[in-house]
């Protein structure tokens, strides 16, 4: 079965600086990845997505993500993060067939230091 | 832009009580989906449904029902609420086919049952 592992439930940055948030995955065969994002008191909205191809993906917002089959990580980064980013992070995995559900990591809080 | 709105936004029902939670998307999506959020466990799969009038049990089905009685709706029925039933809710809609596997999410519905 598919899942999904973020291993870090808390992140602290400061603002300007770098982020990455990590993301394991476990499925057989090629994976569709997302990143949602959901800020208090929202829904979740997506931020990128792999389809197999270019494993560097740009997202909204200066985010982007690598896919690596060999390691089976999906990594967020951000250049330099804002306050704005202050939010959850999930990181998701479906299968390529058609009617397939999607599965959530347990998420990644990140908080913004001034 | 994809919409999908869900009412009540919160709610406080009592045990044993029946609960209903409603979803309406204006996508013309075909899939659609209920999540529940509880601190920790990110998103998991309650029901889904890929055509009117069908439904299909998701991760963890039990205690709840779904209904889905046109394209555009889909209700997650509680008949029988429980404290452990105590979360948020989120519904979720989805085009098939394509190359497009994005989900778009409603805002949630914060259930307390007391």
């Amino acid at each position: 079965a598919q899942s999904v592992t973020q291993p870090d439930a808390r992140v602290t940055v400061s603002e300007g600086a770098s982020l990455q948030l990590r993301c394991k995955y476990s499925y057989f065969g090629t994976p569709y990845l997302f990143w949602y994002v959901q800020y208090p008191r929202q829904g979740l909205q997506l931020l990128l997505k792999y389809y197999p191809g270019d494993p560097v993906v740009q997202g909204v917002n200066g985010f982007e993500a690598e896919f690596s089959k060999s390691n089976s990580s999906f990594h967020l980064r951000k250049a330099s993060v804002h306050w704005s980013d202050w939010a959850v992070y999930f990181c998701a995995v479906s299968s390529n067939y058609g009617n397939e559900k999607i599965t959530f990591g347990a998420g990644t809080k990140l908080t913004i230091k001034p | 832009e994809a919409a999908v709105t869900q009412s009540p936004r919160s709610k406080v029902a009592v045990t044993g009580g029946k609960v209903t939670l409603s979803c309406h998307q204006t996508n013309n999506h075909d899939y659609m989906y209920w999540y529940r959020q509880d601190t920790g466990h990110g998103l998991r799969l309650i029901h889904y449904s890929y055509v009117a009038d069908s439904t299909e049990k998701g991760d963890i089905p039990d205690g709840y029902k779904a209904s889905r009685p046109s394209q555009e709706n889909f209700s997650l029925i509680l008949e029988l609420a429980s404290l452990s039933q105590t979360a948020v809710y989120f519904c979720a809609s989805r085009d098939w086919g394509g190359s497009s596997y994005e989900q778009y999410f409603g805002p949630g519905t914060r259930l307390t049952v007391l």
